[in-house]
């Protein structure tokens, strides 16, 4: 079974700094997908940023990019330029390449509750 | 264009009562998932349903038990509620499931209280 692993329970930063939020999963499977989520107080689990494994580029979205390293089994966040809505808690999440008969469930870290100081 | 929806926002209920969760999809997709989150923790699977038929199951007892409409909409039944019951429920829809391409979107969530 997979797993997904956010080490930073918590972490701050200054507005217009940036912050990278770690990631580390456990699978057997050479095909699979990537996700962060953002959760804000709202509890709406919003897409930020997803990556596919077979692709090397590091996926990009405005201030949010990702450092994926597959042999090292890694997938960090970075936020630039903070603003303070990016408080949230974020989440790593894991989803195996899709299958006719698969369920496409996805498999969460614990998260990791991101503050912005004004 | 509308988001998910789920119904309803808050709901307390005592032990051993039984609780339906509702959900409705965006428009055009196809496929629902359920997920529990209990408070400080990741969301975990519990379903996941495509055009009507269970695709997926997480490791949930019996007492959890799911269905999809026609219109693709869900439901979520609980029944004996415990007290570990207590969490968030999301639901989330996506087009198929199938695609590498999918991406599930996430409804606002069901807080459940179980006293």
């Amino acid at each position: 079974a997979q797993t997904v692993t956010q080490s930073q329970p918590e972490m701050s930063v200054q507005e217009a700094e940036t912050v990278t939020l770690s990631c580390t999963y456990d699978t057997s499977e050479s095909d699979y997908y990537l996700f962060w989520y953002k959760q804000p107080p709202s509890r709406q689990m919003i897409l930020v940023i997803r990556q596919e494994a077979y692709k090397q580029q590091n996926a990009t979205e405005n201030r949010f990019s990702v450092n994926f390293q597959k042999a090292a089994k890694s997938f960090s966040l970075k936020i630039s330029d903070s603003q303070l809505g990016d408080a949230a808690m974020y989440f790593c999440a894991y989803r195996s390449f899709p299958t006719f008969q698969g369920a496409q469930k996805l498999v969460f870290g614990q998260g990791t509750r991101l503050t912005i100081n004004p | 264009d509308a988001g998910v929806t789920q119904s309803p926002t808050h709901l307390i209920k005592t032990r051993g009562q039984h609780v339906t969760l509702r959900c409705s999809p965006i428009s055009g997709h196809k496929s629902v998932s359920w997920y529990q989150q209990v408070l400080g923790q990741g969301p975990q699977f519990i379903f996941q349903y495509y055009e009507k038929e269970e695709r997926g199951r997480g490791n949930f007892p019996d007492r959890f038990s799911a269905r999809q409409f026609p219109n693709y909409s869900s439901e979520l039944n609980v029944n004996a509620l415990l007290l570990g019951d207590s969490a968030l429920y999301l639901c989330a829809s996506s087009l198929e499931g199938l695609s590498y391409t999918d991406t599930q979107y996430f409804g606002p969530g069901t807080r459940l209280t179980v006293l």
